[in-house]
Protein backbone atom coordinates (compact mmCIF):
# COMPACT_ATOMS: atom_id res chain seq x y z
CA UNK A 1 0.00 0.00 0.00
CA UNK A 2 0.84 3.72 0.34
CA UNK A 3 3.56 4.81 2.51
CA UNK A 4 3.27 8.41 4.11
CA UNK A 5 6.28 9.87 5.60
CA UNK A 6 6.24 12.81 8.34
CA UNK A 7 8.85 14.53 9.44
CA UNK A 8 10.38 15.87 11.99
CA UNK A 9 8.48 13.44 14.39
CA UNK A 10 9.40 16.09 16.76
CA UNK A 11 9.50 19.80 17.18
CA UNK A 12 10.11 21.90 19.59
CA UNK A 13 9.95 25.86 19.00
CA UNK A 14 9.72 28.97 20.98
CA UNK A 15 6.22 31.04 20.77
CA UNK A 16 5.88 33.58 17.91
CA UNK A 17 8.72 31.51 15.82
CA UNK A 18 8.26 29.85 12.30
CA UNK A 19 7.75 26.13 11.24
CA UNK A 20 7.43 23.85 8.32
CA UNK A 21 6.22 19.87 8.30
CA UNK A 22 6.42 17.55 5.35
CA UNK A 23 4.94 14.95 4.06
CA UNK A 24 5.84 12.70 1.25
CA UNK A 25 3.96 10.08 -0.35
CA UNK A 26 5.10 7.09 -2.20
CA UNK A 27 2.01 7.18 -5.22
CA UNK A 28 -0.39 9.41 -6.86
CA UNK A 29 -3.39 10.09 -4.72
CA UNK A 30 -6.82 11.93 -4.50
CA UNK A 31 -7.63 13.44 -1.42
CA UNK A 32 -4.84 15.10 0.90
CA UNK A 33 -5.91 16.47 4.45
CA UNK A 34 -3.75 17.96 7.14
CA UNK A 35 -4.88 17.62 10.73
CA UNK A 36 -4.44 18.73 14.20
CA UNK A 37 -4.79 16.54 17.07
CA UNK A 38 -5.61 18.48 20.22
CA UNK A 39 -5.07 17.19 23.42
CA UNK A 40 -8.69 15.25 24.12
CA UNK A 41 -7.73 13.49 20.95
CA UNK A 42 -10.00 15.02 18.40
CA UNK A 43 -9.32 15.54 15.14
CA UNK A 44 -9.35 19.37 13.61
CA UNK A 45 -9.80 19.46 9.90
CA UNK A 46 -6.78 22.19 8.97
CA UNK A 47 -6.69 21.74 4.92
CA UNK A 48 -7.87 19.68 2.38
CA UNK A 49 -5.58 20.32 -0.70
CA UNK A 50 -4.94 17.09 -2.98
CA UNK A 51 -2.93 20.13 -4.92
CA UNK A 52 -1.81 23.40 -4.76
CA UNK A 53 -1.76 26.21 -2.00
CA UNK A 54 -4.12 27.03 0.29
CA UNK A 55 -3.88 29.58 3.13
CA UNK A 56 -6.08 29.94 6.51
CA UNK A 57 -4.75 32.42 8.65
CA UNK A 58 -1.38 31.75 10.65
CA UNK A 59 -1.65 28.48 8.74
CA UNK A 60 -0.60 27.60 4.81
CA UNK A 61 -0.31 25.03 3.18
CA UNK A 62 1.55 23.45 -0.58
CA UNK A 63 1.15 19.67 -2.33
CA UNK A 64 3.05 19.25 -5.11
CA UNK A 65 1.30 16.38 -6.77
CA UNK A 66 3.60 15.83 -9.18
CA UNK A 67 6.09 15.16 -6.70
CA UNK A 68 4.41 13.72 -4.16
CA UNK A 69 4.77 16.08 -1.21
CA UNK A 70 2.79 18.64 0.62
CA UNK A 71 3.87 21.17 2.98
CA UNK A 72 2.17 22.58 6.12
CA UNK A 73 3.55 26.09 7.23
CA UNK A 74 3.00 27.78 10.52
CA UNK A 75 3.71 31.68 11.21
CA UNK A 76 3.53 32.94 14.27
CA UNK A 77 3.16 30.09 16.55
CA UNK A 78 1.15 30.30 19.90
CA UNK A 79 1.01 27.65 22.07
CA UNK A 80 -2.53 26.15 21.34
CA UNK A 81 -0.84 25.33 18.17
CA UNK A 82 0.87 22.50 20.52
CA UNK A 83 -0.42 19.14 19.67
CA UNK A 84 0.20 16.43 16.92
CA UNK A 85 0.12 17.23 13.28
CA UNK A 86 -1.13 14.60 10.83
CA UNK A 87 -1.30 14.22 7.20
CA UNK A 88 -2.92 11.80 5.46
CA UNK A 89 -4.18 10.82 1.82
CA UNK A 90 -6.23 8.71 -0.21
CA UNK A 91 -4.44 6.74 -2.62
CA UNK A 92 -5.61 7.09 -6.41
CA UNK A 93 -7.97 5.33 -7.89
CA UNK A 94 -8.77 3.64 -4.75
CA UNK A 95 -12.14 4.42 -2.29
CA UNK A 96 -11.77 7.02 -0.13
CA UNK A 97 -10.14 6.05 3.11
CA UNK A 98 -7.97 7.90 4.20
CA UNK A 99 -3.81 6.58 5.17
CA UNK A 100 -2.41 8.69 7.78
CA UNK A 101 1.09 9.62 8.18
CA UNK A 102 2.85 9.01 11.85
CA UNK A 103 2.67 12.70 12.68
CA UNK A 104 4.87 15.43 14.04
CA UNK A 105 4.94 16.12 17.91
CA UNK A 106 4.33 19.87 17.78
CA UNK A 107 5.45 21.22 21.30
CA UNK A 108 5.62 25.34 21.58
CA UNK A 109 7.36 27.00 24.77
CA UNK A 110 5.67 30.40 25.91
CA UNK B 1 -17.76 21.75 6.61
CA UNK B 2 -19.69 18.28 8.19
CA UNK B 3 -20.07 17.63 11.90
CA UNK B 4 -19.52 14.22 13.19
CA UNK B 5 -20.67 12.85 16.24
CA UNK B 6 -19.40 10.23 18.75
CA UNK B 7 -21.02 8.77 21.73
CA UNK B 8 -19.80 7.72 23.86
CA UNK B 9 -16.54 9.71 24.43
CA UNK B 10 -15.38 7.48 27.35
CA UNK B 11 -15.88 3.78 28.55
CA UNK B 12 -14.66 1.84 30.90
CA UNK B 13 -15.73 -1.44 31.23
CA UNK B 14 -15.16 -4.88 32.87
CA UNK B 15 -13.06 -7.69 31.04
CA UNK B 16 -15.30 -10.12 29.05
CA UNK B 17 -18.49 -7.03 28.21
CA UNK B 18 -19.29 -5.84 25.20
CA UNK B 19 -19.39 -2.28 24.03
CA UNK B 20 -21.04 0.04 21.77
CA UNK B 21 -20.07 3.21 20.23
CA UNK B 22 -22.50 5.16 17.78
CA UNK B 23 -21.34 7.29 15.15
CA UNK B 24 -23.65 9.76 13.59
CA UNK B 25 -23.48 12.39 10.64
CA UNK B 26 -25.16 15.58 11.81
CA UNK B 27 -25.71 17.53 8.97
CA UNK B 28 -25.80 15.20 6.31
CA UNK B 29 -26.41 11.76 4.66
CA UNK B 30 -23.12 9.11 4.71
CA UNK B 31 -23.81 5.85 3.05
CA UNK B 32 -19.93 5.47 4.05
CA UNK B 33 -18.12 5.94 7.05
CA UNK B 34 -14.90 4.47 8.33
CA UNK B 35 -13.52 3.12 11.72
CA UNK B 36 -10.17 3.74 12.72
CA UNK B 37 -8.48 2.71 16.13
CA UNK B 38 -5.38 4.93 17.45
CA UNK B 39 -2.92 3.81 20.10
CA UNK B 40 -1.15 5.58 22.77
CA UNK B 41 1.81 7.53 20.90
CA UNK B 42 0.61 5.99 17.22
CA UNK B 43 -0.91 6.78 14.20
CA UNK B 44 -4.55 6.10 13.54
CA UNK B 45 -5.30 2.50 11.55
CA UNK B 46 -8.03 2.09 9.51
CA UNK B 47 -10.46 -0.93 11.15
CA UNK B 48 -13.65 -1.38 8.33
CA UNK B 49 -15.25 0.91 6.17
CA UNK B 50 -19.40 0.76 7.12
CA UNK B 51 -21.46 0.77 4.19
CA UNK B 52 -25.25 1.94 4.86
CA UNK B 53 -27.51 -1.23 3.67
CA UNK B 54 -24.93 -4.00 3.41
CA UNK B 55 -22.03 -5.45 5.49
CA UNK B 56 -18.84 -3.89 6.23
CA UNK B 57 -15.38 -4.31 4.75
CA UNK B 58 -12.62 -4.73 7.19
CA UNK B 59 -9.07 -4.26 6.83
CA UNK B 60 -6.73 -7.07 7.06
CA UNK B 61 -6.65 -8.28 11.10
CA UNK B 62 -9.29 -6.92 12.22
CA UNK B 63 -11.39 -9.32 13.62
CA UNK B 64 -15.13 -8.84 12.09
CA UNK B 65 -16.87 -11.13 14.85
CA UNK B 66 -14.89 -9.04 17.61
CA UNK B 67 -15.67 -5.68 16.01
CA UNK B 68 -19.30 -5.71 15.01
CA UNK B 69 -19.94 -2.98 12.35
CA UNK B 70 -24.08 -1.66 11.84
CA UNK B 71 -24.70 1.06 9.29
CA UNK B 72 -28.56 0.69 9.60
CA UNK B 73 -29.26 4.55 8.40
CA UNK B 74 -27.75 7.15 6.46
CA UNK B 75 -27.07 9.32 9.49
CA UNK B 76 -25.71 6.35 11.93
CA UNK B 77 -23.05 3.85 12.25
CA UNK B 78 -22.44 1.86 15.05
CA UNK B 79 -19.32 -0.33 16.22
CA UNK B 80 -19.74 -2.89 18.54
CA UNK B 81 -16.55 -3.98 20.74
CA UNK B 82 -17.86 -8.10 21.76
CA UNK B 83 -16.37 -9.96 24.56
CA UNK B 84 -14.12 -6.85 25.27
CA UNK B 85 -10.26 -7.21 27.09
CA UNK B 86 -7.99 -5.38 27.90
CA UNK B 87 -5.92 -5.21 25.04
CA UNK B 88 -9.13 -3.84 22.71
CA UNK B 89 -8.44 -1.12 25.20
CA UNK B 90 -7.89 1.88 22.94
CA UNK B 91 -9.29 5.43 20.99
CA UNK B 92 -11.68 4.40 18.55
CA UNK B 93 -13.03 7.28 15.84
CA UNK B 94 -14.99 7.36 12.96
CA UNK B 95 -15.17 9.59 10.00
CA UNK B 96 -17.60 10.18 6.85
CA UNK B 97 -17.90 12.90 4.07
CA UNK B 98 -20.62 13.97 2.38
CA UNK B 99 -21.66 12.39 -0.63
CA UNK B 100 -20.14 13.74 -4.12
CA UNK B 101 -17.27 15.42 -1.29
CA UNK B 102 -13.71 14.59 -0.98
CA UNK B 103 -12.98 16.00 2.27
CA UNK B 104 -13.24 13.52 5.57
CA UNK B 105 -14.02 14.56 8.60
CA UNK B 106 -13.74 12.98 11.72
CA UNK B 107 -15.91 12.62 15.02
CA UNK B 108 -14.49 13.65 18.70
CA UNK B 109 -13.53 10.02 19.05
CA UNK B 110 -14.54 7.17 21.74
CA UNK B 111 -11.57 6.02 24.62
CA UNK B 112 -12.13 2.83 25.22
CA UNK B 113 -10.59 1.12 28.65
CA UNK B 114 -11.08 -2.51 29.17
CA UNK B 115 -10.36 -3.71 33.16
Amino acid sequence: GIQVEQSPPDLILQEGANSTLRCNFSDSVNNLQWFHQNPWGQLINLFYIPSGTKQNGRLSATTVATERYSLLYISSSQTTDSGVYFCAVVPFPSARQLTFGSGTQLTVLP
Amino acid sequence: GAVVSQHPSRVICKSGTSVKIECRSLDFQATTMFWYRQFPKQSLMLMATSNEGSKATYEQGVEKDKFLINHASLTLSTLTVTSAHPEDSSFYICSASRQGGGELFFGEGSRLTVL
